[in-house]
């Protein structure tokens, strides 16, 4: 079955600093993979998404890079503002044999430090 | 700019109770997602819909917990009798041809 491991957090970074959260995924068939982003009181919002293997995913600064000989989708940012403070989640789709149903990690609360 | 709606945006209620919270998908999205979130148990999908169907209602406790889908541009998930282990906030997601989903804002749910 489908599965996605996120690196576990919190995790707690100064203005400016290198985010790396790391993701890796088990799956059948060929994913899309996606990373969501949900700041305090509100729902998931997509941040960025890849669908086939070496495509690079980029918004608001953040990247990710799907790797299918690591089976990983790790979110990067060169430069986290106070305002990237948020909980990050990892996802993955296998649309033809699951449809449009994601499987999500578990979530890293990020909280950046002026 | 396209959204998912939810109501209502706070509900508090006392134990025994009937709750029904409401979604309005993208228009044209055809597969309508219902979430819980808590602090401990993280995000869990509900029950999820196509073309109006329900394909998966397997993570809803099915005593008390109901969803439908009355028409293309309304869901609904209804909880009766409530419980105070019910208190989360429920999402609702809807997506279209690609596999993308986009949320609403959520209903907070408090049982007292």
């Amino acid at each position: 079955g489908n599965s996605v491991t996120q690196m576990e957090g919190p995790v707690t970074l100064s203005e400016e600093a290198f985010l790396t959260i790391n993701c890796t995924y088990t799956a059948t068939g060929y994913p899309s993979l996606f990373w969501y982003v949900q700041y305090p009181g509100e729902g998931l919002q997509l941040l960025l998404k890849a669908t086939k293997a070496d495509d690079k995913g980029s918004n608001k600064g953040f990247e990710a890079t799907y790797r299918k000989e690591t089976t990983s989708f790790h979110l990067e940012k060169g430069s986290v503002q106070v305002s990237d403070s948020a909980v990050y989640f990892c996802a993955l789709g296998t649309l033809e044999t699951s449809g449009s149903r994601l499987t999500f990690g578990e979530g890293t609360q990020l909280t950046v430090n002026p | 700019d396209a959204r998912v709606t939810q109501t209502p945006r706070h509900k508090v209620t006392e134990m025994g109770q009937e709750v029904t919270m409401r979604c309005q998908p993208i228009l044209g999205h055809n597969t309508v997602f219902w979430y819980r979130q808590t602090m401990m148990q993280g995000l869990e999908l509900l029950a999820y819909f196509r073309n109006r169907a329900p394909l998966d209602d397997s993570g809803m406790p099915k005593d008390r917990f109901s969803a439908e889908m009355p028409d293309a541009t309304l869901a609904t998930l209804k909880i009766q009798p409530s419980e105070p282990r019910d208190s989360a906030v429920y999402f609702c997601a809807s997506s279209g041809v690609v596999d993308t989903q986009y949320f609403g804002p959520g209903t907070r749910l408090t049982v007292l």
